[in-house]
């Protein structure tokens, strides 16, 4: 059974800082990674999705990494916002299945 | 931007009452699915449709049925609803290629007293 761990579950940053979140996963037979935000009490936007033939994705000052064959995946957010504050997501695909990590609460000071 | 859309939003409800979680979405998309989200935990699949007439049970047991008999829809029922089951309640959908992004709804959050 496919489970996902993100590191860490909460990271508070001041302004303009870059930072890196991680997710790993232990079945690399994946379709592809998806990594999410959640603001609170909200539904999730997704922000990039990695196929499994692809290396990274970017959007913006978002970049997301995927080694399948060890089984991790990386976000990287560049000079971070107050607005950037949120909790976020990765998910691995396999099949038309979701399993979800449990989430990095990030808080960027102004 | 993602048509889907959910309501209530926000439900307060007593022990043992019948309620129905709406989830519609305009973009023609033949996967659609329910997930379950306690606070500050994971989200976990509950049911999956792969178009109409089809509905399955996800990795998460969950009390609850779904029927898919529109395309757009995928209503959520609980037949007796107990403080076990709040918990937020998130509908997503998907073109249907397995290598498509899931759009999300808004959630319905759900409290049973």
């Amino acid at each position: 059974k496919q489970e996902v761990t993100q590191i860490p579950a909460a990271l508070s940053v001041p302004e303009g800082e870059n930072l890196v979140l991680n997710c790993s996963f232990t079945d690399s037979a994946i379709y592809n990674l998806q990594w999410f935000r959640q603001d609170p009490g909200k539904g999730l936007t997704s922000l990039l999705l990695i196929q499994s033939s692809q290396r990274e994705q970017t959007s913006g000052r978002l970049n997301a990494s995927l080694d399948k064959s060890s089984g991790r995946s990386t976000l990287y957010i560049a000079a971070s916002q107050p607005g950037d504050s949120a909790t976020y997501l990765c998910a691995v695909g396999a099949g038309n299945m979701l399993t979800f990590g449990g989430g990095t609460r990030l808080m960027v000071k102004p | 931007e993602a048509d889907i859309y959910q309501t209530p939003r926000y439900l307060v409800i007593g022990t043992g009452k019948k309620i129905t979680l709406e989830c519609s979405q305009t973009m023609g998309h033949d996967k659609m699915y329910w997930y379950q989200q306690d606070p500050g935990m994971e989200l976990h699949l509950i049911h999956y449709s792969y178009g109409v007439n089809s509905t399955e049970k996800g990795d998460l047991s969950s009390e609850s049925t779904v029927s898919r008999i529109r395309t757009e829809h995928f209503p959520l029922t609980l037949e007796s609803a107990r403080p076990s089951h709040t918990s937020q309640y998130l509908c997503a959908s998907s073109e249907g290629r397995t290598t498509d992004t899931q759009y999300f709804g808004p959630g319905t959050r759900l409290t049973v007293l």
